[in-house]
């Protein structure tokens, strides 16, 4: 399977800047899905096609996919923002969903 | 509203049978393919299964290809797991989800989540 690597964890102080990656040999060939899930809830899209952020979604998130390499930027981090975030692609070799194991962002 | 209500989950010995439901309402579920998405506790989320929204096309994860089978009934608005042959690595909150884009099927994003059903098959 496509494998998608992201960070176990990452911590940004409020009002700071939060990046998390998801790594994946050509990546950027692909388009990249984040989802943000919270303790508890069911997940939810708040960056699509690499970049795009659904209706509903604060400007604060954004997304770019590049080489090998596509990050979700969360900037003026809220406390409300703690989460687990998760990428995703469209596996097009296997045909099947890959998603990435997850970063739990903390908001100090 | 746009909604996703999962239901069948229980706790089942291994190698019985289950069926999941998802009920979608608020949208015209025929135009959208569906995909479940399991997560087992303490786990990240784990894609199971897509379905084109007209049921012509089938996509498995290796671990449950031959397993289970995902089917949906336009006329009721309902998307199906039926899951053969339980292990206790089935054991997970199964969502249903649905693909963003109208008639799309593969490579777009899950844009509406259910709450999810919960699956436990004892070791």
């Amino acid at each position: 399977s496509f494998v998608l690597t992201q960070p176990p964890s990452v911590s940004v102080a409020p009002g700071q800047t939060a990046r998390i990656t998801c790594g994946g040999t050509n990546l950027g060939s692909r388009s990249v899905h984040w989802y943000q899930q919270k303790p508890g809830q069911a997940p939810v899209l708040v960056v699509c096609d690499d970049g795009d952020r659904p209706s509903g979604i604060p400007e604060r998130f954004s997304g770019s996919n590049s080489g090998n390499t596509a990050t979700l930027t969360i900037s003026r981090v809220e406390a409300g923002d703690e989460a687990d975030y998760y990428c995703q692609v469209w596996n097009i070799i296997s045909d099947h969903v890959d998603f990435g194991g997850g970063t739990k962002l903390t908001v100090l | 509203q746009v909604q996703l209500v999962e239901s069948g989950g229980g706790v089942v010995q291994p190698g019985r049978s289950l069926r999941l439901s998802c009920a979608a309402s608020g949208f015209m579920f025929s135009t959208y393919a569906m995909h479940w998405v399991r997560q087992a506790p303490g786990k990240g989320l784990e894609w199971v299964a897509l379905l084109s929204y007209d049921g012509s096309n089938e996509y498995y994860a290796g671990s449950v290809k031959g397993r289970f089978t995902i089917s949906r009934d336009n006329s009721k608005n309902t998307l199906y797991l039926q899951m053969n042959s339980l292990r206790a690595e089935d054991t997970a909150l199964y969502y249903c989800a649905r693909v963003r884009n109208v008639a799309a099927t593969i490579g777009y994003a899950m844009d509406v989540w259910g709450q999810g059903t919960t699956v436990t098959v004892p070791s």
